[in-house]
């Protein structure tokens, strides 16, 4: 059973960056197309982008020019960076896994605990 | 693609059906319809119930069942219980990935 885990600052400047990590554990990072999904306060789910295991990524393109996700394969690790955050930034950051692998973000089945990032001076 | 358009709100009393709808969903470029449906609890991540538009994950209970007509998805829970009040989100991937705005049910 994988196990995603979201960690990194919860507090943040504005017009700073923004920058996570998430961690696989129970699986192996290989093959499936890993991706950032957010939720602002009192609202709906909002997708980031992916990044697969070789490094290809497609990103949203609400926040393409802020965006930039890496994958360290070593550790089972991939990374999101937002940079020039501001306070809509302000969301609970997940990152989720989909069903089947090396077929795109098809859904997302399995999803980390979610961490909450605060944009604020 | 745009973003999926999904009913505010809906609500039922136990042991009820109900269907909640998302129009805007698309086929990718091979033509397979790409549809997942999410549960959420308050202060929970969310949870996936159904994906390519039909299918159930193993442990999510028969009750949840999706279906398409054309650019509409639906979700339906049967027998609705007072755990399924939550909200629930569509999701459709075209090529790249929308979700609706969510629905938040309520068991009366």
């Amino acid at each position: 059973q994988v196990q995603l885990q979201e960690s990194g600052p919860e507090l943040v400047k504005p017009s700073e960056t923004l920058s996570l990590t998430c961690t696989v554990s129970g699986g192996s990072i290989s093959n499936y197309y890993w991706s950032w999904v957010r939720q602002s306060p009192g609202k709906g789910l909002e997708w980031i982008g992916y990044i697969f295991h070789s490094g290809h990524t497609d990103y949203n393109p609400f926040f393409k020019g802020r965006v930039a996700m890496s994958v360290d394969t070593s550790t089972n690790q991939f990374s999101l960076r937002l940079t020039s955050v501001t306070a809509a930034d302000t969301a609970v950051y997940y990152c989720a896994r989909p069903t089947t692998a090396a077929a795109g973000p098809t859904d997302f089945h399995s999803w980390g605990r979610g961490i909450l990032v605060t944009v604020s001076s | 693609q745009s973003a999926l358009t999904q009913p505010p709100f809906a609500s039922g009393s136990p042991g009820q059906s109900v269907t909640i709808s998302c129009t805007g969903v698309s086929s990718d470029v091979r033509g397979y319809d790409f549809v997942s449906w999410y549960q959420q609890h308050p202060g929970k991540a969310p949870k996936l119930l159904i994906f390519e538009v039909n299918k159930r994950p193993s442990g999510v209970p028969d009750r949840f069942s999706g279906s398409q007509s054309g650019n509409t998805a639906f979700l339906t829970v049967s027998g609705l219980q007072a755990e399924d009040e939550a909200d629930y989100y569509c999701s459709s991937y075209a090529g790249t990935v929308v979700f609706g705005g969510g629905t938040k049910l309520t068991v009366l």
